[in-house]
């Protein structure tokens, strides 16, 4: 069975520059997670997903990120305009009923 | 806030021996308890997982000591070896079914031939 896919595996832009990451989760997953993993820190949730509605968008900075998971199943983070702080790894996490989270490698970001 | 503190940040531990990480709590509500793995240029996984209705739970190598008057838990390997060099995560979680996680910080373990 295969995990959760995340593309690319990394990304360098400049600072102001767009960029998006693409999540496909594990089949039959309803539930995604983005997170946010600063280097040596642990992961923070930016947004859940339960099928394609956004049900916890707390910690999303909603001026310059967005997401979407459209037909619930695949879904994208955005960034624009990236700022240098935004160097990171963004992780993609998915869960069944009753099963636990599983994460996908990341998408590491650099903003130069 | 951060609502999930763990220790140490690092750990150094020889071949053989036991490795103590533990985590703290303040949030009540939180009613499930994993711990996860991360390799460099890996994503975290599940290592091992308890929920407040027991005192402990062994997987393996692998324990988990959960203490909710304390609210603290603490993870236990044994017999460490080399290849259990890692960044090892507590995390926790609230709601029936819920796995929206709040990490602590993460404590890098070298486990020394």
């Amino acid at each position: 069975e295969a995990g959760v896919v995340q593309s690319p595996r990394y990304k360098i832009i400049e600072k102001k520059q767009p960029v998006a990451f693409w999540c496909n989760p594990i089949s039959g997953h309803n539930t995604l997670y983005w997170y946010l993993q600063n280097l040596g820190q642990g992961p923070e949730l930016l947004i859940r997903y339960e099928n394609e509605e956004a049900v916890d968008d707390s910690q999303l900075p909603k001026d310059r990120f967005s997401a979407e998971r459209l037909k619930g199943v695949d879904s994208t983070l955005k960034i624009q305009p990236a700022e240098l702080g935004d160097s990171a790894v963004y992780l993609c996490a998915s869960s069944g009923r009753n099963t636990e989270a599983f994460f996908g490698q990341g998408t590491r970001l650099t903003v130069v | 806030q951060q609502q999930v503190k763990q220790s140490p940040q690092s750990l150094i531990v020889q071949k053989g021996g036991i490795s103590i990480i533990n985590c703290a709590y303040e949030n009540t509500a939180f009613d499930y308890f994993p711990w996860y793995q991360q390799f460099p240029g890996k994503g975290p996984a599940l290592l091992i997982a308890i929920r407040p209705d027991v005192s402990e739970k062994k997987e393996g190598r692998f324990t988990i000591s959960f203490n909710k008057s304390a609210k603290q838990f603490s993870l236990h390997i044994m017999d460490s070896q080399p290849g259990d060099s890692a960044t090892y995560f507590c995390a926790a979680s609230k709601g029936a079914g819920s796995y929206q996680l709040t990490f602590g910080k993460g404590t890098k373990l070298s486990v020394i031939p």
